[in-house]
Parts: C-alpha cells; structure tokens; sequence
C-alpha cells in the first residue's frame, strides 16, 4: 500500500518554463489537496477537490492550475514558473474531516531559477 | 491567512522532559489536529480532537481543546531525541472539506 505519491521529488525550472506535478492515492479517497510549504508560512493551500472532476480554489491559487480527471490522481500545474513559486509542494488525500486524518505524499522540492 | 498559529515557535528540551506546544484559532470548528512533520519529510498525523471534547489522549501525547478561547495544546510527555520534528495544528472549519494549517512549532529534544 503506497498511499499518496509524489513525483517528482526535485525539480529545478527556469523562470517562464512550465511543468506538472502529479499525486496519485490508493485509498480510494475522495478529497485530495495541494499545499505549498515556505519557511515560517507553514503550509498554504493552493487548490483542492472534493471529488473526480472538481477543483476549487484555496488561499493562494494565483499562478497554478489543477485537474482531477481521475479518482485516484490530483495534478499540479505551473504554466510559466516564477520565482515565487519556488516551495515543497505536498499532496494530500483523505474523506471527511470529521472522523478522519490527511495523508500525505513526501513532498516534491521545487526551485525556480 | 493562517486559521491557526503555534506558539512558541522553537522549543529545545532535554530527553525525559515534557514538550508543551499550543494553537490557537480563528473561526469556528469541527475538529482540530496535529500533525508531525519531520525535517524534509511529509506530514504525519498525531491525534484528533472534535469540538465537542475537552481532552484526548494517545500514547504520550495529550491534547486540550477549549473552543471558547479558540486555543488547543500538545502536551508530549517524557519526550526522546526520535520527537524532534515540527508540530502543525491544523483545523477543519466547516466548509468545503479545507484542512488549514498553522505555522508550526519546531521541537528539538537534546540528549
């Protein structure tokens, strides 16, 4: 049982290239989440899907775009990487919060040069 | 922003001592957790309290929560060298599944 993985683990990006981060679970979960992780921000929200097929926006959705086309996988995308962008992006699965915890993928180290 | 921030940020202790780390919030919630997250790794689930109790306990971990301060606290007794890590807070506050994280505590046990 893998749980939530990320891939890639490292990227370096030039600014204005783009790319794709993928997180896919085996828990069948119906939530699925992307946060970014900056030093002394904790962990923000970028977007979110409550299911196949949806997407909505967290806090800080500027710059990314996400899809969710199947179940099991939630992608990330930077269309034209800036600076700012650069983070531990982490994915995160689980149902509904009120019974039940987030899983987590180990992360994908993104810098953008 | 944040719905919820840790307090201290940075908390050094020698092994055998206790570790008492506190949230605070902003908005009303369903539940309220605390995760792990060790240096360069994901995050880990430590314990979940709802809103309707007081206190839960796991292993040496302890948490409070008073919803009419808006404030939950970590208590890890007996701490090791192995709870070196950062603690997050993260609570659920109702609407649209979000989970809102806080910034986080950096705990460092000392042998």
């Amino acid at each position: 049982n893998a749980g939530v993985t990320q891939t890639p683990k490292f990227r370096v990006l030039k600014t204005g290239q783009s790319m794709t981060l993928l997180c896919a679970q085996d828990m069948n979960h119906e939530y699925m989440y992307w946060y970014r992780q900056d030093p002394g921000m904790g962990l923000r929200l970028i977007h979110y899907s409550v299911g196949e097929g949806t997407t909505a926006k967290g806090e800080v959705p500027d710059g990314y775009n996400v899809s969710r086309l199947k179940k099991q996988n939630f992608l990330l995308g930077l269309e034209s990487a800036a600076p700012s962008q650069t983070s531990v992006y982490f994915c995160a699965s689980g149902e509904n919060w009120d019974y039940t915890e987030a899983f987590f993928g180990q992360g994908t180290r993104l810098t953008v040069v | 922003s944040q719905q919820g921030e840790e307090d201290p940020q940075a908390l050094s202790i020698q092994e055998g001592e206790n570790a008492t780390m506190n949230c605070s919030y902003k908005t009303s919630i369903n539940n309220l957790q605390w995760y792990r997250q060790n240096s360069g790794r994901g995050l880990v689930h430590l314990i979940l309290i709802r809103s309707n109790e007081r206190e839960k306990h796991s292993g040496r971990l302890r948490v409070t929560l008073d919803t009419s301060k808006k404030s939950s606290s970590l208590l890890i007794t007996a701490s090791r060298a192995a709870d070196t890590a950062s603690y997050f807070c993260a609570t659920d506050a109702g609407g649209g599944n979000k989970l809102t994280f806080g910034t986080g505590t950096q705990l460092k046990v000392e042998l």
